[in-house]
């Protein structure tokens, strides 16, 4: 069985851009959840979707948004990038939420 | 909010001796899980406890969780270089709350 998918793995924008990220979970997994870590904060949960649907969503401003394909397939996107949105994003995928998370190998996003 | 904090942040062992790491949750938990994450890699999930109470042992790895659903520690024996990377608990809530992480090297 296929293992989630993260793409890009690497991205170098600058403050102001915006960027989505893309995440494919093992098949079968209807849950998605995103998160953020960075050395000092630790990993720290975004959002989670279940089919389609926005379940639960951590303290992150509206600059972070997410959405959910019919395929389970996510994309979280991040608007007006700012310097402390520097992280390594990991997105990890279950059968039904807060179950066994896998994770994928995450998007190393740097913001200059 | 809650916090599930972890103690220590960083530990450093000679090969051979034994590790713990403690979590603790300002909240009680209905279930907690432990994952490790390799230097450069992502979060493996390791075990899941849901009793109070309840001990796992994996080989070396001893996992309790607390009586009160609001603790729990991971006991490795007899630490090899294999071991290294960041062990994180997790719990959830309304979210998934992941611990501080502890960091352990492991010097051979």
């Amino acid at each position: 069985k296929a293992g989630v998918t993260q793409t890009p793995r690497y991205l170098i924008k600058t403050r102001g851009q915006q960027v989505t990220l893309s995440c494919s979970p093992i098949s079968g997994h209807r849950s998605v959840s995103w998160y953020q870590q960075t050395p000092g904060q630790g990993l720290q949960f975004l959002f989670e979707y279940f089919s389609e649907t926005q379940r639960n969503k951590g303290n992150f401003p509206g600059r972070f948004s997410g959405r959910q394909f019919s395929n389970s397939r996510s994309e979280m996107n991040v608007s007006t990038l700012e310097l402390g949105d520097s992280a390594l994003y990991l997105c990890a995928s279950s059968l039904q939420g807060y179950n066994e998370q896998f994770f994928g190998p995450g998007t190393r996003l740097t913001v200059l | 909010g809650q916090q599930v904090m972890q103690i220590p942040q960083y530990q450093h062992v000679q090969e051979g001796e034994d590790f713990t790491t403690y979590c603790n949750s300002s909240t009680t938990l209905s279930n907690i899980q432990w994952y490790k994450q390799r230097p450069g890699g992502h979060p493996v999930f390791l075990i899941q406890l849901v009793k109070s109470g309840e001990v796992k042992k994996q080989k070396r790895l001893t996992f309790q969780f607390g009586e009160a659903k609001k603790n729990s520690s991971l006991h490795i024996t007899a630490t090899q270089t294999t071991d290294v990377g960041t062990y994180f608990c997790a719990g959830p809530d309304n979210q998934f709350y992941f611990g501080t992480g502890t960091s352990l090297t492991v010097i051979p």
